[in-house]
């Protein structure tokens, strides 16, 4: 079975300008999570997803980032523009349901703004 | 809010048993869980205890305290491929139920494996 896949693995860009990460979940998880993980840090969830809708999206900064899931199973969170306080590791994770124990994590993409 | 405490660091010779403990604080409590992260990798799932007591998988155990607000992960016959970080994370839980279903992660324990 193939887990979740995540691209870029990396991205370099200069602040100001816009990111975009995508996510493709294991197939049949209908819940989708971004995490935010800095450096030394545990990972810290953006936004949740039931399906297509964002359920849980409290810990977003809806200024800069936004973030679709059209049709309930790939999803891209982007930053526009993007600051140096963004240089992270952004990973997606995905579960079967919303009351799984366990969430299935994406290798991630890691952010540098410089 | 929520917050979890977790050594940052623990050295521990190969073939030996490791304690990594957790202590939370949150706004109700549903469960604990154990993540295991190597540099670059993924977070991948260990275990989770939502009741008291010890639960074991393989070399690897989890125990949880619910009124002592406190759990560990017990690593047995430790192997160099045991060096990664660590994280415990608590589902809180709310009267609403709201938020119940987000993980809050500790900072890590980055656990290194010496021959």
């Amino acid at each position: 079975e193939a887990g979740v896949v995540q691209s870029p693995r990396y991205k370099i860009i200069e602040k100001k300008q816009p990111v975009a990460f995508w996510c493709n979940p294991i197939s049949g998880h209908n819940t989708l999570y971004w995490y935010r993980q800095n450096l030394g840090q545990g990972p810290e969830l953006l936004i949740r997803y039931e399906n297509e809708e964002a359920v849980d999206d409290s810990q977003l900064p809806k200024d800069r980032f936004s973030a679709e899931r059209l049709k309930g199973v790939d999803s891209t969170l982007k930053i526009q523009p993007a600051e140096l306080g963004d240089s992270a590791v952004y990973l997606c994770a995905s579960s079967s349901s919303p009351v799984s124990n366990e969430q299935f994590f994406g290798p991630g993409t890691r952010l540098t703004v410089l | 809010g929520q917050s979890l405490e977790q050594p940052s660091e623990v050295t521990a010779v190969e073939g030996a048993i490791v304690q990594i403990n957790c202590t939370y604080q949150t706004s109700g409590f549903y469960g604990l869980s154990w993540y295991q992260q190597h540099d670059g990798g993924a977070p991948t799932f260990l275990s989770y205890n939502a009741l008291d007591g010890l639960e074991e998988t393989g070399r690897f155990s989890s125990f949880l305290s619910r009124s002592d607000s406190y759990g560990y992960l017990l690593l047995q016959e430790l192997q160099m491929k045991d060096s990664a970080s660590y994280f415990c994370a608590v589902r809180p839980g709310s009267i609403s139920g709201a938020g119940s279903y987000q993980l809050t992660f500790g900072k890590g324990t980055k656990l290194s494996v010496i021959p």
